[in-house]
């Protein structure tokens, strides 16, 4: 089936700083959701996208839906060590079942 | 904690063991799904029940046998498993299994097949 992209699989980032993660589709996407997973954690639920060209906020994190609903980004700014982990997005299939994508995996450093 | 627990968190068998993983959910949500996440690839679907029934099963080899014995329990049984079967397995629960529901996850059981 379709899948989400996302990239970079790796992101090191000094603490401080600003990045951004993306999460493409060939496809329009219903919605976009993102999670977070820390080292030896599980997926944790941050946001859901839903309209095209949605940007929403959390504190430090900026979440936005692209105007074709075909691609996302998260974007962090002031990377703090509690920032470590793995982000995942995840789009909806046709049958309603999340696929996640390979998610990029964040190394903060000090 | 996201009100989904499992047991055990950690498991080591060897490939002619019976084993089952315990999932269970307090947030009264009606939708369980089992995930697999091996090392550097994508979380990858399972199974999902909705309302106790299966209503996906994602080419998963028979040697992974779920059971929904109601909306709150889910178990995965395990028989004659492959050591590429080691992996992290993550239940989860949501309200139901349509588009944009909220799953949330447990901590998983980190499996190991010698």
């Amino acid at each position: 089936g379709q899948q989400v992209m996302q990239i970079p699989q790796y992101q090191h980032v000094q603490e401080g700083e600003d990045f951004t993660t993306y999460c493409n589709s060939s496809t329009t996407l219903s919605n976009i959701q993102w999670y977070k997973q820390r080292p030896g954690g599980h997926p944790v639920f941050l946001i859901q996208l839903v309209k095209s060209g949605e940007v929403k906020k959390q504190k430090r994190l900026t979440f936005q839906f692209g105007e074709a609903k075909k691609n996302s980004s998260l974007h962090i700014t002031a990377t703090q060590t509690t920032d470590v982990g793995t982000y995942f997005c995840a789009r909806t299939d046709s049958w309603g079942k999340l696929q996640f994508g390979a998610g990029t995996q964040v190394v903060v450093t000090p | 904690e996201t009100g989904v627990t499992q047991t055990p968190r950690h498991l080591v068998m060897g490939m002619t063991n019976k084993k089952s993983l315990k999932c269970e959910q307090h947030l009264g949500h009606n939708a369980m799904y089992w995930y697999k996440q091996s090392a550097k690839k994508p979380l990858e679907l399972m199974f999902v029940y909705n309302f106790k029934e299966q209503t996906e099963n994602n080419s998963v080899p028979s040697r992974f046998s779920p059971e929904c014995p109601n909306s709150s329990h889910l178990f995965l049984h395990l028989h004659t498993l492959q050591p590429e079967d080691s992996a992290l397995y993550l239940c989860a629960s949501s309200q139901g299994d349509r588009a944009g529901d909220t799953q949330y996850f447990g901590p998983g059981t980190r499996l190991t097949v010698l």
